[in-house]
């Protein structure tokens, strides 16, 4: 398997544009997560799905932020608008009955 | 406070030595993770436990729930050790709490 797979790697916008981040879990996982990650607060769950369904999203920081899982093998994390403080890395995990996460590589998010 | 405190903050050690990266926590939780996240970023989960001991090749993860405290030993460090170490831990419902990280440096 090829792991967890995010898209894109880095994204650059500015202000007020509208932010999709990309997951693929590894097939056959049950669980998946989003997180953030920034010098000042370090990793947060911003959301977990089970069998695609989202079981807790309180660490999504305010409505801006949006996460849809339509199918077993697709994620999206969405921010619109974007704001500078959404500049972070983003990861998302998988995993099967929450035994072992594994991560995707992140996406590193620049808003200017 | 943070429900989740990581010691120390940051270690240099040897090659060869032995290493131990503590972590305490507040809350009840239903299991303990360690986290390995490598200079480029990439983040492996290195164990999850609930009780008792972990190991896996170098790297030996214990928890005592009484306590409340786990800790991350790593034998006979080398430097491709050289990381940022991570503890979280999860609890009913799936509420994650991190620590801030230990940033461990090996040195040949």
């Amino acid at each position: 398997d090829a792991g967890v797979i995010q898209s894109p790697r880095h994204e650059v916008t500015e202000m007020g544009q509208e932010v999709t981040l990309r997951c693929k879990p590894i097939s056959g996982h049950d669980y998946l997560f989003w997180y953030r990650q920034t010098m000042m607060r370090g990793l947060e769950l911003l959301i977990y799905f089970n069998n695609n369904v989202p079981i807790d999203d309180s660490g999504m920081p305010e409505d801006r932020f949006s996460a849809k899982m339509p199918n077993a093998s697709f994620s999206t994390l969405k921010i619109q608008p974007s704001e500078p403080r959404d500049s972070a890395v983003y990861f998302c995990a998988s995993s099967f009955s929450q035994i072992r996460q594994y991560f995707g590589p992140g996406t590193r998010l620049t808003v200017l | 406070k943070n429900e989740v405190e990581q010691s120390p903050q940051n270690l240099t050690a040897q090659e060869g030595e032995f290493i131990t990266i503590n972590c305490s926590y507040s809350v009840g939780i239903s299991a303990l993770h360690w986290l390995q996240q490598h200079p480029g970023g990439g983040i492996v989960s290195l164990f999850m436990l609930s009780s008792g001991k972990k190991k896996h090749g170098r790297l030996i993860a214990t928890i005592n729930i009484q306590e409340k405290h786990s800790s991350l030993h790593i034998t006979a460090s080398h430097p491709r050790d050289s990381a940022v170490y991570i503890c979280a831990v999860s609890r009913t419902g799936n509420q994650f709490y991190f620590g801030t990280g230990t940033s461990l440096t090996v040195i040949p």
